[in-house]
Formats: C-alpha cells, sequence, structure tokens
C-alpha cells in the first residue's frame, strides 16, 4: 500500500530554519501533485503547500508565502518543505499527502512535530 | 479565505445517525462538487472518508454518506458505532486564495 513517511521535525527557536523531508514509496511518486498539511495542537487542519508533478507550479498559504519552499526530488521519491524564519505559531504536526484532483487526499503520512520555542 | 464553518460537537447513541454540516460560501463548498470529508482519532493521521461531495473510498464503511445543498455539505453516519468517535473535518477546494480550505472540525462523542 502508499506509503509516505515524514522527518526533520524537532524543536527550533524563533527565526530558525528547519527542512522537512517526505519519503514516498508503492506508488510512482512521479505522477502525482503533493502537499503539506499542518495541524497546531488542539487545533484543525491547515493547508499549507501544494508542489505539481515536476515541480513547475507551486502554491502556498499567505502564511508561509516568502518563508517555505516545498520542492520534490522524484529521483529520490522524496518531498520536502525548507521552512525559514520561523515563528511559534508554525508550531504544528506537518503532514504530508498525495493530493488527486480538486484537492482529494488520498494518502496521508504519519505526520512530523515541529515546535517554535526559545 | 476563511476555514468552513462545522459544529464544534455532535453526539448520539450506538446505532443512531448523526449528520455533520460544513457551512461555506459560493467560492468554495457552493461552487463546485469538490467536498471532502476526513476522519482523525486522536493522535492519527487524517482518513479520507468521502470525496467529491457524495463519493465513499474504498474500504469505507456505507454508514458514511455525504450530501451538499447550496453552500453547505454535510456526513451523515448512520449506525452509529464506537470506533467512529473522532474529530471530522471537511476541505472544499477554492476559487479563491488559498485554494483549499479545511472546515473548523467536528468532535464526534458516541454516548
Amino acid at each position: 500500500e502508499v506509503q509516505l513517511v515524514e522527518s526533520g521535525g524537532g524543536l527550533v527557536q524563533p527565526g530558525g530554519s528547519l527542512r522537512l523531508s517526505c519519503a514516498a514509496s508503492k506508488f510512482t511518486f512521479s505522477s502525482y501533485w503533493m502537499t503539506w498539511v499542518r495541524q497546531a495542537p488542539g487545533k484543525g487542519l491547515e493547508w499549507v503547500a501544494n508542489i505539481k508533478q515536476d515541480g513547475s507550479e507551486k502554491y502556498y498559504v499567505d502564511s508561509v508565502k516568502g518563508r517555505f519552499t516545498i520542492s520534490r526530488d522524484n529521483a529520490k521519491n522524496s518531498l520536502y518543505l525548507q521552512m525559514n524564519s520561523l515563528r511559534a505559531e508554525d508550531t504544528a504536526v506537518y503532514y504530508c499527502a498525495r493530493w488527486l484532483s480538486y484537492g482529494r487526499l488520498d494518502y496521508w503520512g504519519q505526520g512530523t512535530l515541529v515546535t517554535v520555542s526559545s | 479565505q476563511s476555514a468552513l464553518t462545522q459544529p464544534a460537537s455532535v453526539s448520539g447513541s450506538p446505532g443512531q445517525s448523526i449528520t455533520i454540516s460544513c457551512t461555506g460560501t459560493s467560492s468554495d463548498v457552493g461552487g463546485y462538487n469538490y467536498v471532502f470529508w476526513y476522519q482523525q482519532h486522536p493522535g492519527k493521521a487524517p482518513k479520507l472518508m468521502i470525496y467529491e461531495v457524495s463519493n465513499r473510498p474504498s474500504g469505507v464503511s456505507n454508514r458514511f454518506s455525504g450530501s451538499k445543498s447550496g453552500n453547505t455539505a454535510s456526513l451523515t453516519i448512520s449506525g452509529l458505532q464506537a470506533d467512529d468517535e473522532a474529530d471530522y473535518y471537511c476541505s472544499s477546494y477554492a476559487s479563491s486564495s488559498p485554494p483549499y480550505v479545511f472546515g473548523t472540525g467536528t468532535k464526534v462523542t458516541v454516548l
């Protein structure tokens, strides 16, 4: 079955950077849009960013534009989220998910926790 | 683009039916048949339960059904079971930025 495994989360100070990774397996990674979704502690889900199959199109929620960069390496079946200038409000569990047409997120990883605190 | 509006909590007894609403605007829920529902148990990743308003992915019980009227979508769980106790989120494609919005989430309690 499709597998998505996130890694790279941890504790970082405000203003710091972190790079999340999502390793994909058991499906043709290069054929799908991919997405990052986050969930602050005790809060709801928030869509963060999308990336097209070949990386030529990327979309972000306004609150992370200019600070976060989504990317992918199809040769390594991996999705990334480079997070810079981190703020306390970026504290959340970050999930990667496979994106089908118009937002059908059919497979999700288990999530990785990012904590931004001094 | 604001989050879609869901009731904070819904409860029911085993065997009963419950319905969760998800209210948006003509720019999201009302404008497209791209409404989705996710179930999330504590500490777990969300799971897709309904896609494109009323379709169930393979493996999802037919006790779960979805519908839409105007700017409001609904998820109905019939024959409520203990394992249905979880948080439920709707989501929708949107014509504005961001192009994808989630609902505020509903905690379902099985009494």
